[in-house]
């Protein structure tokens, strides 16, 4: 069973660019949640995602966007890039969404977005 | 509001020793999830065990053991015979159970070195 997919794996862009993120669950799983990592500021959710609605949103700016798409692949753009967005991005897969159960999250190796 | 914190950012422990990591949680949530993951240089968390809010007895998987005492709102991790491999950042994260989300809260991380 394939694992959760992020591509790329490393990106480097400059100020002011925008970039796409893209980020392929484990088949049959319908939640994805996004989260950014960086020394300063540790592992911030950023979006979740279940049957293609957004359905949680953290503290970002709204340069921050994502979708979700009928395949449960989803995508996050970041638009007018800072030096500050430069970190690792991580998505992350759930079968179902706010179950009673333990809904366990797998990730993926995330992409390591750098901004120069 | 939901947080998590863990108060050693580096530990060192010798090849087959136990060691403990620390993790004091706060939520207002009556049934929510403890989870830690594993972090190695690659990037990808990788899920180590699980306890529910409701559970009476502590997780174990394998090596690993979580120490949970509700009333000192505490989760702390026991690795039993450390390996080289073990070497990596160590996440504690929280959920809560039930409602209409899978977004989890991670503390800051402890960072785990094993001596040969």
């Amino acid at each position: 069973k394939a694992g959760v997919t992020q591509t790329p794996r490393y990106l480097i862009k400059t100020r002011g660019q925008q970039v796409t993120l893209s980020c392929s669950p484990i088949s049959g799983h319908r939640s994805v949640s996004w989260y950014q990592q960086t020394p300063g500021q540790g592992l911030q959710f950023l979006f979740e995602y279940f049957s293609e609605t957004q359905r949680n949103k953290g503290n970002f700016p709204g340069r921050f966007s994502g979708r979700q798409f009928s395949n449960s692949r989803s995508e996050m753009n970041v638009s007018t890039l800072e030096l500050g967005d430069s970190a690792l991005y991580l998505c992350a897969s759930s079968l179902i969404q706010g179950a009673n159960l333990n809904t366990e999250a797998f990730f993926g190796q995330g992409t390591r977005l750098t901004v120069v | 509001a939901q947080k998590i914190t863990q108060t050693q950012p580096g530990m060192f422990v010798q090849e087959k020793e136990a060691v403990t990591l620390d993790c004091t949680y706060d939520t207002s949530d009556q049934s929510y999830g403890l989870f830690w993951y594993k972090q190695p240089s690659s990037g990808e968390m990788i899920f180590l065990i699980y306890q529910g809010s409701y559970d009476e007895q502590n997780a174990t998987e394998g090596r690993y053991s979580l120490n949970f005492q509700k009333a000192r709102k505490s989760a702390n991790l026991v690795i039993s015979a450390s390996q080289l491999g073990d070497s990596a950042m160590y996440f504690c994260a929280m959920r809560a159970i039930g409602g209409a989300t899978n977004k989890l809260i991670f503390g800051t991380g402890t960072l785990l070195a094993v001596q040969p």
